[in-house]
């Protein structure tokens, strides 16, 4: 396992513009989650896929943000009209489905810097 | 809605001590996971130790172990003779196996400092 990759590992923009990360899970992994998390917070849910398909969506999830998995494969998050309270960590992370034994792996994340 | 907390913000541990981290959740379902995450200052997110509901075993992983009390609703990390690399913040993680949701709730974490 070659682990999973985030891109870019930080990013500033100013308030208002849009910007996309990238995730590249674990090859094999189907499933695909999508964390924000704040200093001192724990990771907070956003979304994840099973393949291609968006299984579930935080409801606190504004509809500036949205995640698409297309092949299956990697999966990319984009939030529109950034806003300062943007500003956090994103977290991706996979697994593959292995019964009771299913393990959750993390990326190193995406900071993002709204100013 | 199920939810996990963890009271500590942070601990403290001479290093070769053993140290007890925290963890209560709400849940009105019988079958779930449990996990606890470690984060180095790197910030990629590791796996610790897991434990299935049903099981009564308290899980171990060498210097580190749980102890489940699924009736109280609670579940310990102790971590044994403390090394410096424990220094991270550990989050407490609950997964429902049964719901049909894959989703992973985290508590906000406890940051462990392991004095030499």
């Amino acid at each position: 396992d070659t682990g999973v990759s985030q891109d870019p590992r930080h990013k500033i923009t100013k308030r208002g513009q849009n910007v996309t990360f990238r995730c590249d899970p674990i090859s094999e992994h189907n499933r695909l989650y999508w964390y924000r998390q704040t200093l001192g917070q724990g990771p907070e849910f956003l979304t994840y896929f099973q393949n291609e398909a968006q299984l579930e969506k935080s409801r606190l999830l504004s509809d500036r943000f949205s995640a698409e998995r297309p092949k299956g494969s990697f999966s990319t998050l984009e939030i529109q009209r950034t806003e300062q309270g943007d500003s956090a960590m994103y977290l991706c992370a996979s697994s593959r489905p292995d019964g009771r034994n299913e393990k959750l792996f993390f990326g190193s994340g995406t900071q993002l810097s709204v100013l | 809605a199920q939810t996990v907390t963890q009271s500590q913000p942070e601990m403290s541990v001479q290093e070769a001590e053993t140290v007890t981290l925290s963890c209560t959740y709400d849940t009105s379902e019988s079958d779930y996971y449990l996990f606890w995450y470690k984060q180095p200052p790197s910030r990629q997110m590791i796996l610790v130790i897991r434990q299935e509901a049903y099981k009564q075993q308290n899980a171990t992983e060498n210097r580190f172990s749980v102890n489940f009390q699924k009736a109280a609703k609670s579940f310990s990390l102790k971590i044994s003779d403390s090394q410096l690399g424990d220094a991270a913040m550990y989050f407490c993680a609950y997964r429902s196996a049964t719901s049909g949701t894959y989703k992973y709730i985290f508590g906000t974490g406890t940051r462990l400092k392991v004095l030499a």
